[in-house]
């Protein structure tokens, strides 16, 4: 079954350090996601990604957050100035229109220090 | 604001039983779709069962079920012959199809079911 890959599934980084997490999304989907949950909270958008152009980003997703497709089949989400706050596990999702359950990664557990 | 609000927390339940999770959701919009999401300690989301709102059938997965209520804007998981591999967190959510937020996941808090044997 097809599945979307994330790495790496743990991280840990110094404060005010840049970070990026990988993500391969399934090849005849559309539309990708990033998704972060903070230990113990819900799960929180943070942006959406069609047609390689940003369709929709949170309150979250500051200028600190950017988004990059930089070939067909790999897409980042970087942090450029890591944040103790940013400390969560971040998950990548894709789907192949609209409405469409997502499928998700298996997290990369982002650890800020 | 579109919200999804589950109302416990926690809940257990024996092998073999059955459980329900309540989800309501809070949305002006008429057309959506609504997810059950399943995180067990790997911390993976996994998709359980999913509903068309403009479908009055509810969706049905082997030994999972929802009793959708539109009008209620209710959205329960019945989970049948409980398995201790279902142990897990449950995450109710949906996509509005329209407006603002369209496509995008929004979650409720989630349930932390334990199965115990």
């Amino acid at each position: 079954e097809p599945e979307v890959t994330q790495t790496p599934s743990h991280q840990v980084t110094q404060m005010g350090q840049e970070v990026i997490l990988r993500c391969v999304p399934i090849s005849n989907h559309l539309y990708f996601y990033w998704y972060r949950q903070i230990l113990g909270q819900k799960v929180e958008f943070l942006v959406s990604f069609y047609n390689n152009e940003i369709s929709e980003k949170s309150e979250i997703f500051d200028d600190q957050f950017s988004v990059e497709r930089p070939d067909g089949s790999n897409f980042t989400l970087k942090i450029r100035s890591t944040k103790l706050e940013d400390s969560a596990m971040y998950f990548c999702a894709s789907s192949r229109f609209q409405g469409d359950g997502y499928t998700f990664g298996s997290g990369t557990r982002l650890t800020v220090v | 604001a579109q919200t999804v609000t589950q109302s416990q927390p926690e809940m257990s339940v024996q092998e073999a039983e059955t459980v329900t999770l309540s989800c309501t959701y809070d949305t002006s919009e008429n057309n959506y779709y609504l997810f059950w999401y399943k995180q067990p300690p790997s911390r993976q989301m996994i998709l359980v069962i999913r509903q068309e709102a403009y479908k009055q059938q509810n969706a049905t997965e082997n030994r999972f079920s929802v009793n959708f209520q539109k009008a209620a804007k209710s959205f329960s998981l019945k989970i049948s012959d409980s398995q201790l591999g279902d142990t897990a967190m449950y995450f109710c959510a949906f996509i509005p199809l329209e407006g603002g937020s369209q496509g995008n996941l929004i979650f409720g808090k989630g349930t932390k079911l334990s199965v115990k044997p």
